[in-house]
């Protein structure tokens, strides 16, 4: 089974503020997805990825950068932090594109 | 309107009963899986099953792609069983992300 782990597992930030999420997977998957989990929106895909240096817009895209460094390690980043961006981020990989994806813990993000 | 349907909304079952969970889509799916969570909890993969039946302990899941539904069928239910069940399918028209369903929140009471 994938291991998908997520870091950090709580940030607290303030509105402007820089965040980055970092997530790893150790089971040579190509694809990696993040997604975020809002009360009354499900889960939402922002952005994806099908190999290091690869970069797809997901459905919510605004707002967030992200960059596939290695094949392992998918990250998120907010250059400027908004309070409507406060949700539960989950990051998510799989062997192929219509294959099982296996998600991480998440990372529970609050912009004040 | 919405791709994937989940019903019930919400269940509630004594301990022992069984539970039927569906999911319906609106277009076709190229991949299908369930998931559970507990509350701010991680999505545990609990089926990936694009078409048939799948079992695994006491839960079994069926999916007909021809009539675009899937199933999570829970058979005697357990309080440990507690918590949402989700639902998602992967489309078949290029993209690649897994949409999801609302959800359903099962309790299961002593």
């Amino acid at each position: 089974e994938a291991a998908v782990t997520q870091s950090p597992r709580n940030k607290v930030t303030v509105t402007g503020g820089n965040v980055t999420l970092s997530c790893r997977q150790t089971n040579s998957h190509n694809y990696m997805y993040w997604y975020r989990q809002d009360t009354g929106h499900g889960l939402r895909l922002i952005h994806y990825s099908y190999g290091a240096g690869n970069l797809q817009i997901g459905d919510v895209p605004d707002g967030y950068k992200a960059t596939r460094t290695t094949q392992e390690d998918f990250f998120l980043l907010l250059e400027l932090a908004s309070p409507s961006q406060t949700s539960l981020y989950f990051c998510a990989s799989s062997d192929a594109p219509d294959a099982e994806q296996f998600f991480g813990p998440g990372t529970r993000l609050t912009v004040l | 309107g919405q791709q994937v349907q989940q019903s019930p909304t919400s269940l509630v079952l004594q301990e022992g009963e069984n539970a039927e969970l569906q999911c319906n889509f609106s277009t076709s799916l190229n991949s299908m899986q369930w998931f559970y969570q507990r509350p701010g909890g991680s999505l545990i993969s609990v089926f990936y099953n694009p078409s048939g039946t799948k079992q695994s302990g006491r839960l079994t899941s069926t999916t007909v792609i021809k009539e675009r539904r899937s199933s999570l069928h829970i058979s005697s239910s357990q309080i440990t069983d507690s918590g949402t069940y989700l639902c998602a399918m992967g489309e078949s028209s290029g993209s690649w992300q897994l949409i999801f369903g609302s959800g359903t929140q099962l309790t299961v009471m002593p």
